[in-house]
């Protein structure tokens, strides 16, 4: 079965450390995504990545970093710098390609982080 | 820079009753147009989506939308609401922006269904 997955599904991190979210999709699609889901306020975008070995800042880029190493698979770091981090992330793919604003975008499960 | 507007934040509608869900774009050239559904703790799933022809499109689990150029619309519809249908729906639009293409979603609807 074709899909994107997330894990792990919850996380609990202790204030100051960084922590890494995992997305991986075998759909072989080229673009992927992360938003940040707060309750109210729908999807906000934090990075997205076209190709792999290139990535783009979204709306709320800061505190976060990502890579993109392999075309599956594209981590997501929640470092000590973001200042509230406690909320729901989702990873989305798409075909890619200079369209990007028509594609579909396929979503993970997400993960839900929580800052204790 | 384009936005959306849900004005809706939360719906209740008895089940066998009919459904609209509320969307308003600001977008300067021809949007692109989708609809997504998110189930509690779940990922979204597209519903519909509009580029251009046909203003009516209809999708998936027995959604239709129809697009409103004069209003800047992207209402959703369903003429019989079932309770599975209740979820959070997501209207979004597509297009380019400085940063490069990409989607804006809007808040959100908390659609309730009573039996």
């Amino acid at each position: 079965d074709g899909g994107i997955t997330q894990s792990p599904k919850y996380l609990f991190r202790k204030e100051g450390q960084n922590v890494t979210l995992s997305c991986e999709q075998n759909l072989n699609h080229d673009a992927m995504y992360w938003y940040r889901q707060d309750p109210g306020q729908g999807l906000r975008l934090i990075y997205y990545s076209q190709i792999v070995n290139d990535f783009q800042k979204g709306d709320i880029a800061e505190g976060y970093s990502v890579s993109r190493e392999k075309k599956e698979s594209f981590p997501l770091t929640v470092t000590s710098a973001q200042k509230n981090p406690t909320a729901f992330y989702l990873c989305a793919s798409s075909i890619g390609g200079t369209g990007l604003a028509y594609n579909e975008q396929f979503f993970g499960p997400g993960t839900r982080l929580t800052v204790l | 820079a384009q936005s959306v507007t849900q004005p809706d934040i939360h719906i209740t509608v008895s089940e066998g009753a009919s459904l609209e869900l509320r969307c308003n774009y600001s977008y300067g050239a021809t949007p692109y147009l989708f609809w997504y559904v998110q189930s509690p703790g779940q990922g979204l799933q597209l519903l519909l989506k509009y580029f251009s022809g046909d203003t009516l499109v209809q999708g998936i689990k027995g959604f239709e939308a129809e697009f409103k150029r004069s209003q800047s619309s992207f209402n959703l519809r369903k003429p019989s609401v079932h309770w599975s249908d209740a979820a959070e729906y997501f209207c979004a639009v597509g297009g380019h922006t400085g940063g490069g293409n990409k989607l804006t979603f809007g808040t959100g609807t908390q659609l309730k269904v009573e039996l």
